[in-house]
């Protein structure tokens, strides 16, 4: 299987900073890798997928980029409701892993 | 966009089965891949395996194998997850989500909670 390693694993920020989050995939896996926002007792939802593709909706201060084992999701300037958990999945092989979500806080 | 309504809420004795069915509508069902994914109390997500209805044959993660069933109805537009020999680690929420081009989970289910407990 694929390992996925997110960092950090939480974050404290403030409204308007720039914050970045990183992927790491325990091997090679082009650009098949997908970022996700979940809140609190909600189901996740689709931001980035295949590394850098803006997910239809998803606000233009969300970016990522990468390919190959490395992958970042960048928030360009936080907005209240952006405080959430993030987590990377691959989608190159099953089983579609996940990493162990970051956690954005206030 | 497809919507996916999960079924209600479970209360399991240890190992017992539960099986949780995934209602979609609203968009295409037989050709997308459906999967099934896991969270347990403030813990991350956990992809537990995934069918495509038209083809019938489902992949799990080796975790769950031998333990986990995921089928389809393409009648219905519905697809479940059973999942046999609870035990209290498998307390979590359920849920169901439709994979888009190239495995990204584009739709999910609302959840449901399965609580294991004598």
């Amino acid at each position: 299987d694929i390992q996925m390693t997110q960092s950090p694993s939480s974050l404290s920020a403030s409204v308007g900073d720039r914050v970045t989050i990183t992927c790491r995939a325990s091997q090679s896996m082009s650009s098949y890798l997908n970022w996700y926002q979940q809140k609190p007792g909600k189901a996740p939802k689709l931001l980035i997928y295949a590394a850098s593709r803006l997910q239809s909706g998803v606000p233009s201060r969300f970016s990522g980029s990468g390919s190959g084992t490395d992958f970042t999701l960048s928030i360009s300037s936080l907005q209240p409701e952006d405080f959430a958990t993030y987590y990377c999945q691959q989608s190159y092989i099953t089983p579609y892993t996940f990493g162990q979500g970051t956690n954005l806080e206030i | 966009q497809v919507q996916l309504v999960q079924s209600g809420a479970e209360v399991k004795k240890p190992g017992s089965s539960v099986k949780v069915s995934c209602k979609a509508s609203g968009g295409t069902f037989s050709t997308y891949a459906i999967s099934w994914v896991r969270q347990a109390a403030g813990q991350g997500l956990e992809w537990m395996g995934g069918i495509i209805p038209v083809f019938g044959t489902a992949n799990y993660t080796q975790k769950f194998q031998g333990r986990v069933t995921i089928t389809a109805d393409e009648f219905t537009n519905t697809a479940y997850m059973e999942l046999s020999s609870l035990r209290s680690e498998d307390t979590a929420v359920y849920f169901c989500s439709r994979d888009g081009a190239n495995g990204r989970i584009d739709s999910w289910g609302q959840g449901t909670l399965v609580t294991v407990s004598s």
